[in-house]
């Protein structure tokens, strides 16, 4: 089964409104990512929090990390129709291959 | 300074053929990585690629092969198609082999009939 494991699986909301999702992992790990997707092509990497990091922010994103409780949450402030994608959490085994989430899909209306 | 590229775009082949992926890495990476994407799916790890050797591997039969060729482009091989290969195949570049920090493709979507 996939390490990661986003949640919801999908999730509609308003322009301007607030988004977040969730993402477990189940072993240690040396680092998470949240990427974005947009119709089923290539992924964006939108930020990387280290295993000793609690909270990142970039821009419109904020990533938290809880490793006590193998979680990390993807918060999306004042959306826009453009966000509307799927994101997905990666984690990395320290330095090993990346293990992907099925994804949270995301649709932002106008 | 052009991202990762990959070609073709969209392929359709028939059960049971073979078929060849390519993809050119981000300028100045060195290591390439390639990933299975199913409908509704995230992304599963096929195989890296560093210094023309394969250097890790995920669950995945030996029907998916790959090579590194010294400019470091990647081939992606798939013999004996099945329609469960039907995917996005992603390929991902990194500086290293144990970079946090891949790039990827637009992606190729196989169709298998």
């Amino acid at each position: 089964s996939q390490q990661g494991e986003e949640d919801p699986q999908a999730l509609s909301i308003q322009e301007g409104e607030n988004a977040t999702m969730n993402c477990s992992y189940k072993t240690s790990i040396n680092n998470l990512q949240w990427y974005r997707q947009n119709s089923g092509r290539g992924l964006v990497h939108l930020i990387l929090i280290r295993s000793n990091e609690r909270e990142k922010h970039s821009g419109r994103l904020r990533v938290t990390l809880d490793t006590s409780k193998k979680s990390s949450s993807l918060l999306i402030t004042a959306s826009r129709a453009a966000d509307t994608a799927s994101y997905f959490c990666a984690t990395d085994n320290y330095g090993q291959n990346f293990v992907f989430g099925p994804g949270t899909r995301l649709s932002v209306l106008p | 300074d052009a991202g990762v590229t990959q070609s073709p775009t969209h392929l359709i082949k028939t059960r049971g053929q073979q078929v060849t992926l390519r993809c050119s890495p981000k300028s100045g990476h060195d290591t390439v990585s390639w990933y299975q994407q199913a409908l509704g799916q995230g992304p599963q790890f096929i195989f890296q690629y560093y210094e023309e050797e394969e250097r890790q591997r995920g669950n995945f039969p030996d029907r998916f092969s790959g090579h590194q060729f010294p400019n470091y482009s990647s081939e992606l091989n798939v013999n004996a198609l099945l329609l469960g290969d039907s995917a996005l195949y992603l390929c991902a570049s990194s500086l290293g082999s144990g970079s946090y920090e891949q790039y990827f493709g637009p992606g190729t979507r196989l169709t298998v009939t």
